[in-house]
């Protein structure tokens, strides 16, 4: 089993849908997790941190299911903006090891 | 903001030669690393360091060496470059601790031919 797994899509979603993508994780020691957006060939660029308590950034919601090792990403009204991969992040500290999921691409369409 | 430079946007070389890449940081995070990214394999990291004089194996180090000679200057050197390190290089820095995020330079693009 991968250490981080993310569907890697595409999810082709119409302007003004809402979407979310899954992330799961295999080590339950696992300490921090985040959300970054990589557009097609440019570097990945954080999008939100995600919290024990779940974190709100405008249209972006981010949560953690540590019971289920797992975090969510929930985009509402997408924009054609939004079209990008995203790429699920675990901090494991006992390692201090970044781990990245393969991510998820988003294609929003008019 | 923080400023990871990477110096070659995009290199085109032969293969056997010596190649150079690298990394600067101005925002004196301890920990630097090099990662690459291929289609469909997502971002493997090859080294890592977390001081100067200090460095650390990734998952994917073979062909790879690397260089922290000072903290904010990261360099990867593939001594003798090969057609399947043909990729994009992503250099990254970040502050210890569990909360800190991890910043990008914008990537080399490297042909191997």
């Amino acid at each position: 089993r991968k250490e981080v797994e993310q569907d890697p899509g595409p999810f082709n979603v119409p302007e003004g849908a809402t979407v979310a993508f899954n992330c799961t994780y295999s080590n339950s020691a696992s300490q921090s997790f985040f959300w970054y957006r990589q557009d097609c060939r440019k570097e990945p660029k954080l999008l939100m941190s995600v919290y024990s308590s779940g974190n709100e950034d405008g249209r972006f919601t981010a949560q953690l299911n540590r019971a289920s090792q797992y975090i969510s990403l929930l985009i509402r009204d997408s924009k054609l903006s939004d079209s990008a991969t995203y790429l699920c992040v675990v901090f494991t500290g006992t390692a201090s090891k970044l781990t990245f999921g393969t991510g998820t691409r988003l294609q929003v369409t008019l | 903001d923080v400023k990871v430079t990477q110096s070659s946007r995009y290199l085109v070389k032969r293969t056997g030669e010596k190649v150079f890449l690298e990394c600067v940081q101005d925002m004196d995070h301890e920990n630097m690393f090099w990662y690459r990214q291929d289609p469909g394999l997502g971002l493997r990291l090859i080294y890592f360091s977390y001081d100067v004089k200090m460095k650390e194996k990734g998952d994917i180090p073979e062909g790879y060496s690397v260089s922290r000679e000072k903290k904010e200057r990261f360099s990867l050197i593939l001594e003798s470059a090969s057609t399947n390190q043909t990729s994009m290089y992503l250099c990254a820095s970040r502050a210890g601790g569990s909360g800190n995020t991890i910043y990008f330079g914008e990537g080399s693009w490297l042909t191997v031919v």
